[in-house]
């Protein structure tokens, strides 16, 4: 299995662009996550889908953010419009409820700078 | 919210020394789960720990979870450079995860 895939791995945009984060979890998943990590805030939920289906969005920072899971194969974590204190690595996970730890997958991070 | 909150945040060791990182929570939890994130890396999923008390070792780790499940350790014996890494502790482990802030962990060759 190829893991979570993640694109694109870095991100470079200025203040006020749109930016689309891709991710395409592991086959058979039924769980999918986006995280934020940063330096001051650390390992952030932001929102999380169950069977496409989204779940708890409550970790989203504000408006500016939307998350999509279409498909069982594909999710986008959208952000419009960006601002420098977007800045983060930005993660997906997967998982799927019934293995013995329900463990979570994560993919290799979006790196996203908006200057 | 559930927060789990971890202590120290930084560990700098000399190879060969053995260290511990403690993962506390304010509530009862369900069960636990430890990862690492190597530098400039991504989270991997170390283990799980479900019952109070309850101990496991993979190799040179060694993981407990306390008897009134609110507390955990991680303790490293013979900390080699491949040990070099944040260690994350993550509650309570059903769909939903807090995460700690990590230990971050430098070898000293």
């Amino acid at each position: 299995d190829a893991g979570v895939i993640q694109s694109p791995r870095h991100e470079v945009t200025e203040m006020g662009q749109e930016v689309t984060l891709r991710c395409k979890p592991i086959s058979g998943h039924d769980y999918l996550f986006w995280y934020r990590q940063t330096m001051m805030r650390g390992l952030e939920l932001l929102i999380y889908f169950n069977n496409n289906v989204p779940i708890d969005d409550s970790g989203m920072p504000e408006d500016r953010f939307s998350a999509k899971m279409p498909n069982a194969s594909f999710s986008t974590l959208k952000i419009q419009p960006s601002e420098p204190r977007d800045s983060a690595v930005y993660f997906c996970a997967s998982s799927f409820y019934g293995t013995t730890y329900n463990e979570q997958f994560f993919g290799p991070g979006t790196r996203l700078t908006v200057l | 919210g559930q927060q789990v909150m971890q202590i120290p945040q930084y560990q700098h060791v000399q190879e060969g020394e053995d260290f511990t990182t403690y993962c506390n929570s304010s509530t009862t939890l369900s069960n636990i789960q430890w990862y690492k994130q190597r530098p400039g890396g991504h989270p991997v999923f170390l283990i799980q720990l479900v019952k109070s008390g309850e101990v496991k070792k993979q190799k040179r780790l060694t993981f407990q979870f306390g008897e009134a499940k609110k507390n955990s350790s991680l303790h490293i014996t013979a900390t080699q450079t491949t040990d070099v890494g944040t260690y994350f502790c993550a509650g309570p482990g059903d769909y939903k995860l807090s995460f700690g802030a990590g230990t971050t962990v430098t070898v000293r060759a």
